[in-house]
């Protein structure tokens, strides 16, 4: 069974930092990695997706990279903003059967002006 | 504009009763799927469809039940048989093809047992 695991589970920073979220999973069969990102009582919206043949993705200031061999993601967020302030949630698809996404616990951010 | 609508976004249970949930989507994707999150946690599946008249349980679909009679519908029906009903339910749709398989989800309904 797949387990998506995110490290850390909160992070505090200063407006204007580089960071980086991490995000591992236990099946390297996936079909894909999405990030995603969610604000307190909102649903989903997606960040950047990952097909499991390609190595990263980037979209502004944002960069995602996916090393399928080891079961591993991270999320490159480059001068950080409050307005970056949320939960960040990983989730990979089975390259096989069932697509539906098997997500993590999520990345509780907050960026401090 | 082109998105998912779930509806409505909060909604009051009592004990044994039924309730349903609405989830649209006018994207044209086949796929569509049920999360339950509770707090602190991830997305958990419920149902998901890849086709219409056709649906598979989730992880956690004891106590729910659906129905997926159109292409752009898929309501969730949490039956007096779910104990602990009070959650965050997402909804997401996405494309079976190869090229595109990004999930797309809706704003959620939050039910709270009364």
């Amino acid at each position: 069974k797949q387990e998506v695991t995110q490290i850390p589970a909160a992070l505090s920073v200063p407006e204007g930092e580089n960071l980086v979220l991490n995000c591992s999973f236990t099946d390297s069969a996936i079909y894909n990695l999405q990030w995603f990102r969610q604000d307190p009582g909102k649903g989903l919206t997606s960040l950047l997706l990952i097909q499991s043949s390609q190595r990263e993705q980037t979209s502004g200031r944002l960069n995602a990279s996916l090393d399928k061999s080891s079961g591993r993601s991270t999320l490159y967020i480059a001068a950080s903003q409050p307005g970056d302030s949320a939960t960040y949630l990983c989730a990979v698809s089975r390259d096989t059967g069932r697509r539906a996404l098997t997500f993590g616990s999520g990345t509780r951010l907050q960026v401090q002006p | 504009d082109g998105g998912i609508t779930q509806s409505p976004k909060y909604l009051f249970r009592k004990e044994g009763q039924n309730v349903t949930l609405s989830c649209e989507q006018n994207l044209n994707h086949d796929a569509m799927y049920w999360y339950r999150q509770d707090p602190g946690q991830g997305l958990r599946l419920i149902y998901y469809s890849q086709i219409v008249n056709d649906f598979q349980k989730g992880d956690i679909a004891e106590g729910y039940s659906v129905s997926r009679e159109k292409k752009e519908s898929f309501p969730l029906t949490v039956t007096s048989a779910q104990k602990n009903p009070t959650a965050f339910y997402l909804c997401a749709s996405s494309s079976k093809t190869a090229a595109n398989t990004e999930a797309f989800f809706g704003q959620g309904t939050r039910l709270t047992v009364v």
